[in-house]
């Protein structure tokens, strides 16, 4: 079956340090690759997403490369700021005629702390 | 501010009785998905609908009843609530399509709890 998994949180940086969050998946096709963030108290929203092998996507700042070879989609961002505080879900869908599109397979999520 | 509506907010209610979270789209999304968010598991998908009149079941739809009467709404019906229920409900919207990746959007999510 399909499956997400995401390092173990939670995760706690200071202001300005290095992030990672790892993510590895198992799918049968060719899956899309989302990251998902919810902040405190909210639903979840869109980070960002790539489609097709070798596709980066990007947005505020954060980073993930869809690696086919390594069947990986790490988080990255060079400077976390207190604000990114939340909760990091990695998730893939599948392309199946359409109908498999938005039923995502999630990650458990990756809890990260940024103090000042 | 175009978007989804969850209600209620919050709940609290006693096994066995019937409890109805309605959830509401006015993005004119064709598909509807719940999904319920429990500590170190993530989402699962509980059930979908990919346009009115459809449904479907997703990784963990026993306990659980959807109905798609239009576009707009998603109702999720616990006909007999047990502990095990108690979650954060969350409900989702996408533009179904064949061109790739399709990006889900979240209501605030509903917690529920099963005493």
């Amino acid at each position: 079956g399909n499956s997400v998994t995401q390092m173990e949180g939670p995760v706690t940086l200071s202001e300005e340090a290095f992030l990672t969050i790892n993510c590895t998946y198992t799918a049968t096709g060719y899956p899309s690759l989302f990251w998902y963030v919810q902040y405190p108290g909210e639903g979840l929203q869109l980070l960002l997403k790539a489609t097709k092998a070798d596709d980066k996507g990007s947005n505020k700042g954060f980073e993930a490369t869809y690696r086919k070879e390594t069947t990986s989609f790490h988080l990255e961002k060079g400077s976390v700021q207190v604000s990114d505080s939340a909760v990091y879900f990695c998730a893939l869908s599948l392309r199946a005629g359409g109908t498999s599109y938005g039923k995502l397979t999630f990650g458990q999520g990756t809890i990260l702390t940024v103090h000042p | 501010i175009a978007g989804i509506t969850q209600a209620p907010t919050s709940q609290i209610l006693a096994a066995g009785r019937r409890m109805t979270l309605r959830c509401t789209q006015d993005m004119r999304h064709n598909a509807m998905y719940w999904y319920r968010q429990d500590l170190g598991l993530g989402l699962r998908l509980i059930h979908y609908s990919n346009t009115a009149g459809t449904t479907g079941k997703g990784e963990v739809p026993d306990g659980y009843s959807v109905s798609r009467a239009n576009t707009d709404d998603f109702p999720l019906t616990l006909a007999s609530a047990v502990p095990s229920q108690t979650s954060v409900y969350f409900c989702a919207s996408s533009r179904e399509g064949h061109s790739g990746a399709n990006v889900l959007t979240f209501g605030a999510g509903s917690r529920l709890t099963v005493l």
